[in-house]
């Protein structure tokens, strides 16, 4: 059975930072690109960003270019995401994602984390 | 580039049928065939439903379709039951540095 656990969600301050972890198992974690989607309070689903399965590729959303980075750890089956410089708006539940299919790692996602909330106010 | 498009909210009875609409572009609903569909209870993990445009994942009851015509995709749930009552998200790979959209989110509620 396919489990992926979100760790790190908490309070930060605006121009602070936070790194969020999913720790993944029942798969071969690095046959698949991961991906992070969030969901501000009281709004829809955002894609944030996805790495390939050996790490060498990763996409990002406009709104988080250039402030998180996505990165893996394959020996420890275990995705990350740094945020830096924060905003108010990157407020939300985070989820970390896996793909239904090896090939088309920006596709349709078929297992899901419950999500990490991360804050971010002063 | 914008969200994709859908109703904030439908309605239907038990036993009914419904249909959520999802509009995007040429670029995205309209050039790949990489529609999804999520089904999102509060305090759930969000659940796959349909993908590429019009296929269900084992496991998801056949009440559940997926159909795209041009630039619109929509999802189809036959015979409504009270569990159906959730938000329901469309998806499309995008290219280009977009990547992927989501759209807005459409509630159902069953009467």
């Amino acid at each position: 059975e396919v489990q992926l656990v979100e760790s790190g969600g908490g309070l930060a301050q605006p121009g602070g930072s936070l790194r969020l972890s999913c720790a993944a198992s029942g798969f071969t974690f690095n046959n698949y690109g991961m991906t992070w989607v969030r969901q501000p309070p009281g709004k829809g689903l955002e894609w944030v960003s996805t790495i390939s399965g050996g790490g060498s590729s990763a996409y990002y959303a406009v709104s988080v270019r250039g402030r998180f980075t996505i990165s893996r750890d394959n020996s420890k089956n275990t995705l990350n995401l740094q945020m830096d410089s924060l905003r108010a708006e990157d407020t939300a539940i985070y989820y970390c994602a896996k793909p239904l299919s090896t090939i088309t790692i920006l596709g349709a996602l078929d297992s899901w984390g419950q999500g990490a909330l991360v804050t971010v106010s002063s | 580039q914008s969200a994709l498009t859908q109703p904030a909210s439908v309605s239907g009875s038990p036993g009914q049928s419904i249909t959520i609409s999802c509009t995007g572009s040429s670029s995205d609903v309209g050039y790949y065939n990489l529609v999804s569909w999520y089904q999102h209870q509060p305090g759930k993990a969000p659940q796959l439903m349909i993908y590429d445009d019009d296929k269900r994942p084992s496991g998801v009851s056949p009440r559940f379709s997926g159909s795209k015509s041009g630039n619109t995709a929509s999802l189809t749930i036959s015979g409504l039951q009270a569990e159906d009552e959730a938000g329901y998200y469309c998806c499309s790979y995008a290219g280009g540095s977009i990547h992927v959209l989501f759209g807005g989110g459409t509630r159902l509620t069953v009467l």
